[in-house]
């Protein structure tokens, strides 16, 4: 059973360009959380999905990031207009449910220049 | 809201040297206490919980005990080795239901050096 996979494992951009980053459940998984990690801190919550639904985006910025976690496919984590700020990792986990263990991904390291 | 303080770092110790990080919380209710472990460039990895007031998590030698009573769950290790560097985060999500069940929120790491 493959675990979380997400990509890219890392991304640069320019300020100014927009950044898709993907996550791939495990098997079985319909609820992904997205949690960034700026550099030397702890990881904070961002979004909380499930299958065609955002169920908390309560630690999302409000402008310039969205989620979506379609029916098919993996989630996206889309940021527009990067700034350099927004440099950080990017760690999904999948899960089965509510409540249950989370599972992270690898992450992806976002470095805009 | 919920808040996770894990003791400063780095720590460097030597090998089979006695491990402890420190975590104490703050949170509504009674949460789920977590450690997490994530390794150099790698995404994070549960390493043990506890559910309830005075359940002991342990895996790998690591073990913490959930105080209600002083809101802590420690880690330890009685004998560290070098492939126990890391980053270790202190992690509880609420219980009660609603949107946030399940949120983790995380203390800011400690990173754990250990020496031959």
């Amino acid at each position: 059973n493959a675990g979380v996979m997400q990509n890219p494992r890392h991304l640069v951009r320019r300020r100014g360009q927009e950044a898709r980053l993907r996550c791939s459940p495990m098997k079985g998984h319909s609820h992904v959380y997205w949690y960034r990690q700026l550099p030397e801190e702890g990881l904070k919550f961002m979004v909380y999905l499930q299958k065609e639904n955002i169920i908390d985006e309560s630690g999302m910025p409000k402008e310039r990031f969205s989620a979506e976690f379609p029916k098919e496919g993996p989630s996206i984590l889309r940021i527009q207009q990067v700034v350099r700020g927004d440099s950080a990792a990017y760690f999904c986990a999948s899960l089965k449910g509510p409540g249950e263990t989370q599972y992270f991904g690898p992450g992806t390291r976002l470095l805009v220049l | 809201g919920n808040s996770v303080t894990q003791m400063e770092g780095p720590v460097t110790l030597s090998e089979e040297a006695f491990l402890t990080i420190n975590c104490t919380y703050t949170a509504t209710g009674y949460p789920s206490l977590f450690w997490y472990v994530q390794y150099p460039g790698e995404g994070l990895q549960l390493l043990l919980k506890a559910t309830k007031a005075d359940d002991k998590g342990s895996n790998k030698g690591f073990e913490a005990t959930y105080r209600k009573e002083t809101t802590s769950f420690h880690l330890e290790k009685g004998s560290v080795q070098v492939s126990d560097s890391a980053v270790y985060f202190c992690a509880l999500a609420t219980n009660a239901g609603g949107t946030s069940y399940g949120k983790l929120t995380f203390g800011q790491g400690t990173i754990l050096t250990v020496h031959p």
